[in-house]
């Protein structure tokens, strides 16, 4: 079966660094995006990885190792309004996107 | 960068009656679209892919006699919650590819969402 396995929840402090992991079974893959989706919103785009190694978008960055199934979203400078929930999904080889459940990140002042 | 948007944003109904959501794309044409429906502190559940002047994919478990979905152009998706019950109340969001768009062909643009209470 397809699995994609993320933490439940994290807690980090405003202005600190935090890394989220994602790591995923799937048949085929096409590429592996994040979201961000803020409580009663829907999800928007944060990235998306197909090639192995760091992309990094201003204080978001993403990784990410085809070969280990994983993935990680680092975020850096954390603000309040980073906190939402961080979905990590995978294209599969039918491009079908392949949805984990979602970590949601709490920042405490 | 690519808009899609959801009417209505959120709709009170009593049981046994059905509700219609539009997802619109607005600035570009899309010839699929999904549709997933999200229960609290649950991720997203996709429910269809529907393909403009063809029929959805279900997916599994998903009624398709329940829920009714019709893609007549490139730019529209709608989906019919028919008979409507209180266990339907969910978060349904709708998504579009823009596969006009090279490099990032296979991102999903995700409209607001409707939030259904059936009562």
């Amino acid at each position: 079966g397809q699995n994609i396995d993320q933490p439940t929840e994290m807690t980090a402090t405003e202005g600190a660094i935090v890394q989220i992991n994602c790591t995923y079974q799937t048949s085929g893959f096409n590429g592996l995006f994040w979201y961000q989706q803020h409580a009663g919103e829907a999800p928007t785009f944060l990235s998306y990885n197909v090639l192995d190694g760091l992309e990094e978008k201003g204080r978001f960055s993403s990784f990410l190792s085809r070969s280990k199934g994983y993935s990680y979203l680092l975020l850096k400078e954390l603000q309040m309004k980073d906190s939402a929930s961080y979905l990590c999904a995978v294209l599969d080889s039918n491009y079908q996107l392949i949805w984990g459940a979602g970590t949601k990140l709490i920042i405490k002042p | 960068g690519a808009v899609v948007s959801q009417h209505p944003s959120w709709v009170i109904c009593k049981s046994g009656t059905s509700v219609k959501i539009e997802c619109r794309s607005l600035d570009f044409q899309a010839t699929t679209m999904f549709w997933y429906r999200q229960f609290p502190k649950q991720s997203l559940m996709l429910m269809a892919t529907s393909n403009e002047g063809s029929k959805a994919t279900y997916e599994q478990g998903v009624e398709k006699d329940k829920f009714l979905i019709n893609h007549a152009s490139l730019t529209l998706s709608t989906l019919t919650v028919t008979s409507a019950h209180p266990e339907d109340s969910s978060f349904y969001i709708c998504s579009a590819r823009d596969q006009s768009r090279q490099g990032d062909v296979y991102e999903q643009y995700f409209g607001p969402g409707t939030r259904l209470t059936v009562t």
